[in-house]
This record gives C-alpha cells, sequence and structure tokens, in this order.
C-alpha cells in the first residue's frame, strides 16, 4: 500500500468554523491531490499541487485553500466550513504528471460532517 | 466540467456469476482507468488502458479502451463476495490531473 496518512479520520465541525485536513505521504512523490466524494459524483478534484509550495485549483475549489510547504505533506482548509461541505476527503498522490498516465494513490479518507 | 456515465449504478449478482459495466462519454480520452473502492478506504486502481481497443486482464478482471475512445467496459468473471465494492471508471484526455473525470460509480453486491 502506498504510504498515504489522512488526519483526523473523522470531524465534526459547526458552520462557520475553519476546519484542516492533514495529508503526509512517506513515497516521496511529486504530486499531491484533494479530493471530495459525495454520492452520485464520484471523486472530484478540489486542488493539487505540482511540488512544494506549487500548487493550482481543480474542479471544485472555491471555499477551499490548500498549502505544500514540505514535499510529505498536503493541508487542506475550509477557511470556514459550510453545511454544503460535508463530505469525504480523499488525499492521493502520484509519481507521474504531465508525460503519462496519471496513476493515482489514494489515502483512506477523512469524514467530514459540517453541522 | 466533462460528464462520464458509469452504468449500472447497482447490481445485486450471484456468487460465480460475470459482472459487466461500463462509462461512456461524450468526449474522446486517451486512457481509461478502473479503480475498485472498498468500504471506509480509498479507490485502489484495478486497471490501466492506453490504447483505443486495448483489452487489459488482471486476474478475474477485464477491461477494454473503445474503439471510439468514448467509452471503456469492465468485466469481471466467477465473482466472489471480496468483489463486493464500488467501481469507478475514469477518463484521462492528458497526463494533467485536472483532465482526470471519475464517473459516479457502480456498486456491487455479491450474494452467497
Amino acid at each position: 500500500d502506498a504510504g498515504i496518512t489522512q488526519s483526523p479520520r473523522h470531524k465534526v465541525t459547526e458552520t462557520g468554523t475553519p476546519v484542516t485536513l492533514r495529508c503526509h505521504q512517506t513515497e516521496n512523490h511529486r504530486y499531491m491531490y484533494w479530493y471530495r466524494q459525495d454520492p452520485g459524483h464520484g471523486l472530484r478534484l478540489i486542488h493539487y499541487s505540482y511540488g512544494v509550495k506549487d500548487t493550482d485549483k481543480g474542479e471544485v475549489s472555491d471555499g477551499y485553500s490548500v498549502s505544500r510547504s514540505k514535499t510529505e505533506d498536503f493541508l487542506l482548509t475550509l477557511e470556514s466550513a459550510t453545511s454544503s461541505q460535508t463530505s469525504v476527503y480523499f488525499c492521493a498522490i502520484s509519481e507521474n504528471f504531465g508525460t503519462g498516465v496519471s496513476k493515482l494513490f489514494f489515502g483512506s479518507g477523512t469524514q467530514l460532517s459540517v453541522l | 466540467g466533462q460528464q462520464l456515465n458509469q452504468s449500472p449504478q447497482s447490481m445485486f449478482i450471484q456468487e460465480g456469476e460475470d459482472v459487466s459495466m461500463n462509462c461512456t462519454s461524450s468526449s474522446i480520452f486517451n486512457t481509461w482507468l478502473w479503480y475498485k473502492q472498498e468500504p471506509g478506504e480509498g479507490p485502489v486502481l484495478l486497471i490501466a488502458l492506453y490504447k483505443a481497443g486495448e483489452l487489459t486482464s488482471n486476474g478475474r478482471l477485464t477491461a477494454q479502451f473503445g474503439i471510439t475512445r468514448k467509452d471503456s467496459f469492465l468485466n469481471i468473471s466467477a465473482s466472489i463476495p471480496s468483489d463486493v465494492g464500488i467501481y469507478f471508471c475514469a477518463g484521462q484526455k492528458s497526463g494533467s490531473a485536472r483532465q482526470l473525470t471519475f464517473g459516479s460509480g457502480t456498486q456491487l453486491t455479491v450474494l452467497p
């Protein structure tokens, strides 16, 4: 299994509070991603990173920010959580980007509930 | 964004039966990927397809890259209880993760 750890695994928070989810990898892969998974929508890309301090927006980036200060860590922040952000969040990593197939390896997910 | 139509949404089959599921799109993709997700875990890559018409197997799983490049099929032969899970297709237009689109999944239940 790819060495990806997401924390926390579960979180319940209130509307309007800030939330940070952490993804830690031990594979030294350059590329990291945050997805959200909702029923009927499959997986949708929120933000991704192609190196330390290099990030870009995905399909559903509104209301989210990310940071990557070290190769191994990719943080996802909800500045002011809303109920529509209740979801399962997956971190993924990949070795290839741009030159081949993005074979993604996923973490186990974080279940976030915003009340 | 781009849409992948994955069907069926769910399947209930008897152990030992064969299973077929597919993904279609109005867009052309250069790569098709099939993932399986078990409860409480992230998706795991099963098969990657790189060329139109390509047929690739992984044990009892066989996937095909449609000749039009707008569809892909996954077949599971002689299903067993551990095949239970959600199967996702994903199409990639280029090497960019921004161009990787996931289907909404097929929930497979295998009855003993």
